[in-house]
């Protein structure tokens, strides 16, 4: 059964950073591509960022050059380093394998508030 | 970026009846490679998103056969045969053919 656990989440000030990870396990890491999407309280899904197999990456303009997504297959997990947060960044944040989504994470809650 | 445009976005339907959902794209989601990247999904109330449907046609696994989409190039649909409790939730189209992926706004179906 695919499993994939988001943690990171957190308050933090606006301008802060934070460190989001998501382990998957169920199948095997290396062979797909991963996505992070996010959901703002009461609001609908958006993309954030992908990245592929062989590592190449994929953002939306509003986090391009904020956000990071990473991999490490030797952890079966998958990484979204997101600095310069702002408050427009507040949002459930999942974890989503490949970049068609065919399995989602429960999430974890990002607050950017002072 | 291909705009996605859901109707309607509320849906009051009375359980054991038909229910459809439009997803229109502002440009066509037929990929170069000829595969038309277009997704269905269900958030119901406190859970995450769950992909119903792949590729405009395919359901998921799990998926209860009363699920089907339909559609080419830009204009597609999410019908249930007969719409039982657990279908209350949010639906939301995708595509993923082009750069940045695109979400439809939502459509809340809820019972009469």
């Amino acid at each position: 059964e695919v499993q994939l656990l988001e943690s990171g989440g957190g308050l933090v000030q606006p301008g802060g950073s934070l460190r989001l990870s998501c382990a998957a396990s169920g199948f095997i890491f290396s062979n797909y591509g991963m996505s992070w999407v996010r959901q703002a309280p009461g609001k609908g899904l958006e993309w954030v960022s992908s990245i592929g197999t062989g590592g190449s990456t994929f953002y939306a303009d509003s986090v391009k050059g904020r956000f990071t997504i990473s991999r490490d297959n030797s952890k079966s997990t998958l990484f979204l380093q997101m600095n310069s947060l702002r408050a427009e960044d507040t949002a459930v944040y999942y974890c989503a394998r490949t970049i068609a989504f065919d399995s989602w994470g429960q999430g974890t809650l990002v607050t950017v508030s002072s | 970026e291909v705009v996605m445009t859901q109707s309607p976005l509320s849906l009051p339907v009375t359980l054991g009846q038909p229910a459809s959902i439009s997803c229109r794209s502002s440009q066509s989601l037929v990929h170069s490679d000829g595969n038309t990247y277009f997704n269905w999904f269900q958030q119901r109330p406190g859970q995450s998103p769950r992909r119903l449907i792949y590729k405009v046609s395919n359901r998921d696994s799990g998926v209860p056969d009363r699920f089907s989409g339909s559609g080419s190039g830009t204009d597609f649909t999410l019908k249930i045969s007969r719409v039982e409790a657990e279908d209350v939730g949010v639906y939301y189209c995708m595509q993923g053919t082009h750069w940045p992926r695109t979400f439809g706004q939502g459509t809340k179906v809820e019972i009469k």
